[in-house]
């Protein structure tokens, strides 16, 4: 398997448009986690699913972020409109569920709102 | 809710001497215990992880941790460091099978030549 699959590598988009960051799972994986990355606040957690099912969204900023797994292999993160605080890493990361709770990690999409 | 700490933000440490890494938890159920390691501009790396068994985890690059319950630690430690070894270092916890894995704040190791 190729690992967890993040596109685009890098963004960088005006202030009130909206983004759109992609992940594709790992085969098999029951668990979906959304982080962001800054300096400030280090890695946060925005989002979880388990089965294509929203756990808990609590991180999530405020209204203008939003997460969908439209099917069991693929998830993404809608940022709308953007603003420039919104600028960090963001990784998508899997996890089997079953016993195991070890996070695979994509290799981030880097995020510039100008 | 879990939570994890951190204590030492930046160590810098000699290459071939010996390193520690700290880190406390808090939670009142148990717990699966994780060590990341990030190189920059990479994802995170799994380097050991504690589901359960033996309290004394062995990883990838040496590196090993102890899981010491009575303490809520699991500290990470290597004989003798490398320079490819400088990197951030990333404890993390979670509750169950299907629970979130929340991150400490990192620390970051510098190996010096």
């Amino acid at each position: 398997d190729a690992g967890v699959i993040q596109s685009p590598r890098h963004e960088v988009t005006e202030m009130g448009q909206e983004v759109t960051l992609r992940c594709k799972l790992i085969s098999g994986h029951n668990s979906l986690f959304w982080y962001r990355q800054t300096m400030m606040r280090g890695l946060e957690l925005l989002i979880y699913f388990n089965n294509n099912v929203p756990i808990d969204d609590s991180g999530m900023p405020e209204d203008r972020f939003s997460a969908k797994m439209p099917n069991a292999s693929f998830s993404t993160l809608k940022i709308q409109p953007s603003e420039p605080r919104d600028s960090a890493v963001y990784f998508c990361a899997s996890s089997p569920g079953a016993g195991d709770t070890e996070a695979f990690f994509g290799q981030g999409t880097r995020l510039t709102v100008v | 809710a879990q939570s994890v700490t951190q204590l030492d933000s930046q160590v810098p440490v000699f290459e071939e001497a010996p390193v520690e890494l700290r880190c406390n938890y808090s939670s009142s159920v148990s717990v699966y215990l994780f060590w990341y390691v990030q190189y920059p501009n990479q994802g995170l790396q799994l380097l050991l992880k504690y589901l359960s068994g033996s309290t004394l985890v062995k990883g990838i690059n040496g590196f090993e941790a102890e899981f010491n319950k009575s303490q809520t630690s699991f500290h990470l430690r290597k004989p003798s460091v490398h320079i490819s070894d400088t990197a951030e270092y990333f404890c993390a916890v979670s509750k169950t099978s299907y629970d979130k894995v929340i991150f400490g704040p990192g620390t970051s190791l510098s190996v010096i030549p």
